[in-house]
């Protein structure tokens, strides 16, 4: 089945360091491919999509690629604040009958140091 | 912009009762969910619901529990009869007609504990 593997938090930067946070996916259709971010107590927000290879999402200075060849889609910032701290979560989005049933990736969380 | 509220934000309850979970979709939207994450884990989809009918369900969305539209607005989630590992944060999603579903908007959570 579809699967999302993000890579393992929490990571800690300092403000206005580059971040990349890791995302692969299997899946056995053509997925669309998200981001999602979870600030402390509010629930999942859209950050950015991607629906087809090589498209690239962005959004607040959030950007990510979506790459077939390496089913990947990576989340990138140029420099970080301390507002971005919060859990963010790849997830990808297939046809599953008549709906679109989306599978989310266990959550990475960002802490963002002064 | 308009946005998916739950009610209540938090709610705690005692085993084996009933709870009643509530959401008001965006209102033009067609496609509506319900989500869980117990703390620490993956958010896990629960349900799906187009067209007055559940159009998917998980293997976790058992006899336990119900969705139900009762008027034009919102769309709840019922849990019989709770159990200790019930306890998580739901959360419900709402979509246009853009591909099926495809690009969901969440609400804030409500934050269930059972004791």
């Amino acid at each position: 089945g579809d699967s999302v593997t993000q890579m393992e938090g929490p990571v800690t930067l300092s403000e206005e360091a580059f971040l990349t946070i890791n995302c692969t996916y299997t899946a056995t259709g053509y997925p669309s491919l998200f981001w999602y971010v979870q600030y402390p107590g509010e629930g999942l927000q859209l950050l950015l999509k991607a629906t087809k290879a090589d498209d690239k999402g962005s959004n607040k200075g959030f950007e990510a690629t979506y790459r077939k060849e390496t089913t990947s889609f990576h989340l990138e910032k140029g420099s970080v604040q301390v507002s971005d701290s919060a859990v963010y979560f790849c997830a990808l989005s297939d046809r599953n009958g008549g709906s679109y049933i989306p599978t989310f990736g266990r959550g990475t969380s960002l802490i963002v140091h002064p | 912009e308009p946005e998916v509220t739950q009610t209540p934000s938090h709610q705690v309850t005692q085993m084996g009762q009933e709870v009643i979970l509530r959401c008001v979709p965006i209102s033009n939207h067609l496609y509506f969910y319900w989500y869980r994450q117990i703390l620490g884990q993956k958010v896990e989809f629960l349900v799906s619901f187009y067209n007055n009918e559940i159009s998917e369900k998980s293997e976790i969305f058992d006899d336990q529990f119900s969705v139900e539209r009762p008027d034009g607005s919102n769309f709840t989630l019922k849990i019989r009869s709770t159990k200790l590992e019930d306890s998580a944060m739901y959360f419900c999603a709402s979509s246009p007609r853009d591909r099926g579903g495809e690009t969901q908007y969440f609400g804030p959570g409500t934050r269930l504990l059972v004791l």
